[in-house]
């Protein structure tokens, strides 16, 4: 099984749409919890880390299920900005990348 | 500006050409780590650092040596290169291992 599991996508949305991504990853002893963008070809930066009660940034919320071993990353009002790929990482002793999900919201 | 410097950012060579990719990093972090990225792969960590003269290898060690004599640089040397280390790479820093990475913008290189 995969430390992280992420649907590759794309997802197609339409600008103002509202979407949401899911990951799963298989070490319940991971601590911290991250969501990184990466733009086409660019390196990855940090989005968000995700908290055990869930935190909203803007348009973006970010959830943690540990009996489930899943994090969710749910985008509001989507820009043509956002699109990218989201990489899900949960953290025990080192940071383990997901290989992404992809989002394209157009016009 | 706080950043992570790598060069060359695209490279092409031919395979057994001994090359070094250099990393530098401003914001005084302990922990630095390389990565490559492949399509359908993901980010796979390559040999990472916890301190000056302290490196451990990774997933995908092999064909790569790294070396960490000053807190700022981390650089990434393939004795003899192959064309299965084509690939987009990224070194990263961080004050602990397992908080908030900041990567390098890349660097694509090509093994011919």
């Amino acid at each position: 099984r995969k430390e992280v599991e992420q649907d590759p996508g794309p997802f197609n949305v339409p600008e103002g749409a509202t979407v949401a991504f899911n990951c799963t990853y298989s070490n319940s002893a991971s601590q911290s919890f991250f969501w990184y963008r990466q733009d086409c070809r660019k390196e990855p930066k940090l989005l968000m880390s995700v908290y055990s009660s869930g935190n909203e940034d803007g348009r973006f919320t970010a959830q943690l299920n540990r009996a489930s071993q899943y994090i969710s990353l749910l985008i509001r009002d989507s820009k043509l900005s956002d699109s990218a790929t989201y990489l899900c990482v949960p953290s025990f002793q080192k940071l383990v990348f997901g290989t992404g999900t992809r989002l394209l919201v157009s016009p | 500006e706080a950043q992570v410097t790598q060069n060359p950012r695209y490279l092409i060579t031919v395979t057994g050409k001994k090359l070094t990719v250099t990393c530098s990093q401003n914001m005084n972090h302990e922990y630095m780590s390389w990565y490559r990225q492949d399509p359908g792969l993901g980010l796979r960590q390559i040999y990472y650092s916890m301190n000056v003269e302290v490196t451990d290898k990774g997933d995908v060690p092999e064909g790569y040596k790294v070396s960490r004599k000053e807190k700022r640089n981390f650089p990434l040397i393939l004795e003899s290169p192959s064309p299965n280390q084509t690939s987009l790479y990224f070194c990263a820093s961080s004050f602990t291992q397992a908080g908030e990475l900041f990567f390098g913008e890349g660097s694509r290189l090509t093994v011919l």
